[in-house]
């Protein structure tokens, strides 16, 4: 299995500042026959389940404020959560989708500084 | 909009086996394009596939949870089923149901849609 890996485990950060978590696979999700990073992030906020946010370790779901952008490739990737806002306050999960069994980083909450 | 909802027993004992539905609206289970999955979640912790059945019928499980697990479809109600045996304590989790969106090929899924989950306790 592709052990994945987050960093920090937690984060404060002041409103209006920038976020950054790191997601690090135990190998390489990219797939050197598309050039793709087989790579998603969701948020889970309290009480609800997990919502898909970025897909392809950069490409924003439809309806995702362009805050929110990710980057990496290979087997280091990275959330990036610009201007923080209060409704950003959640749990972010990187998965890897590369091979199954599909697998998720354990998971960073992100808090107001 | 779609949306999925599990339903089933709440607590259940040790060694029985757990029986969950997600019943999905807003699309349809098998029209093809995508595929329903199972996710759970430990208290306090983070996420588990657990497997996925396709519009087909065809299934993939998590090999952690191989030999326990069975998922099935009804396409006349529009929703899939998980079945899990052997339950213990460790069991005890959030089940998510989730519709999974292939990204390239049948073993790429990302999640894009989830029902609220329904924590099930072993004990």
């Amino acid at each position: 299995d592709i052990v994945m890996t987050q960093s920090p485990d937690s984060l404060a950060v002041s409103l209006g500042e920038r976020a950054t978590i790191n997601c690090k696979s135990s190998q390489s999700v990219l797939y050197s026959s598309n050039n793709k990073n087989y790579l998603a992030w969701y948020q889970q906020k309290p009480g609800q389940p997990p919502k898909l946010l970025i897909y392809w370790a950069s490409t924003r779901e439809s309806g995702v404020p362009d805050r929110f952008s990710g980057g990496g490739s290979g087997a280091d990737f990275t959330l990036t959560v610009t201007s923080l806002q209060a409704e950003d306050v959640a749990v972010y999960y990187c998965q890897q989708y590369y091979s199954t069994p599909y697998t998720f980083g354990q998971g960073t909450k992100l808090e107001i500084k | 909009q779609v949306q999925l909802q599990e339903s089933g027993p709440g607590l259940v004992k040790p060694s029985q086996t757990l029986s969950l539905t997600c019943t999905v609206s807003g699309d349809s289970i098998s029209s093809g394009g995508y595929y329903w999955s199972w996710i759970r979640q430990h208290p306090g912790k983070g996420l588990e596939w657990i497997g996925y059945i396709s519009y087909t019928g065809n299934s993939y499980y998590n090999p952690s949870l191989e030999g326990r697990v069975t998922m099935l479809l009804d396409t006349s109600k529009n929703r899939f089923s998980l079945k899990l045996s052997s339950l213990t304590a460790a069991d005890t989790a959030v089940y998510y149901c989730a519709r999974s969106r292939s990204m390239a090929a049948v073993d790429n899924l990302t999640f894009d849609y989830w029902g609220q989950g329904a924590l099930v306790t072993v004990s």
